[in-house]
């Protein structure tokens, strides 16, 4: 079975510009999670979908953060524009039913 | 308070040393995750658990669940056993919520 694709795995940019990541879960899985894991400590969930509704975003800073889950299956998240303390690992998990979860390897973002 | 806190932040050893990191959480859970993050970031996850033990290679995972506990062993440790391992809970609250811990940041010396 695959498991949950993110990409890219790394990017590198400037403050101020615009930068997307991209995941594709597990085939089948309704939940889909972004977190945002600062270095040294744990991931902060960013926003939680339930196939393409949210079902919490309240910790998503919403002045330059957006994610959406098209047709309930890949989803992306944007920051626009960039800041220095967006430095971070963004993850992306899916899960099916209320036991399982399966986790991406995560984008590291660099902004300098 | 954190609903999962991990013990201990930083953890350094020898070579060989068997190593014990722990996971404590406060709330009911249904599932119990434990993963590994290598420096560049990756995450792989390890096991995950709703009772009992689990044994991959040198690696052991316990849950005790009356206890709100879980421990992840590593027999014979190695120096590429050197990552930051993170526990997560599944959380049952109308929707499922996975709730991480802080991490605990393992070296392990030659």
């Amino acid at each position: 079975e695959a498991g949950v694709a993110q990409s890219p795995r790394y990017k590198i940019i400037e403050k101020r510009q615009s930068v997307a990541f991209w995941c594709n879960p597990i085939s089948g899985h309704a939940t889909l999670y972004w977190y945002q894991q600062i270095l040294g400590q744990g991931p902060k969930l960013l926003i939680q979908f339930q196939n393409n509704g949210v079902v919490d975003d309240s910790q998503l800073p919403k002045d330059r953060f957006s994610a959406e889950r098209l047709k309930g299956v890949d989803s992306t998240l944007k920051i626009q524009p960039a800041k220095l303390e967006d430095s971070a690992v963004y993850l992306c998990a899916s899960s099916i039913g209320r036991v399982e979860a399966f986790f991406g390897q995560g984008t590291r973002l660099t902004v300098v | 308070k954190n609903e999962v806190e991990q013990s201990p932040q930083n953890l350094t050893a020898q070579e060989g040393e068997f190593i014990t990191i722990n996971c404590s959480y406060s709330v009911g859970i249904s599932a119990l995750h434990w993963l590994q993050q290598h420096p560049g970031g990756g995450i792989v996850s390890l096991f995950m658990l709703s009772s009992g033990k689990k044994k991959h290679g040198r690696l052991i995972a316990t849950i005790n669940i009356q206890e709100k506990h879980s421990s992840l062993h590593i027999t014979a440790s190695h120096p590429r056993d050197s990552a930051v391992y993170i526990c997560a809970v599944s959380i049952i609250q109308g929707a499922q919520k996975l709730v991480f811990g802080q991490g605990t940041r393992l070296t392990i010396n030659p």
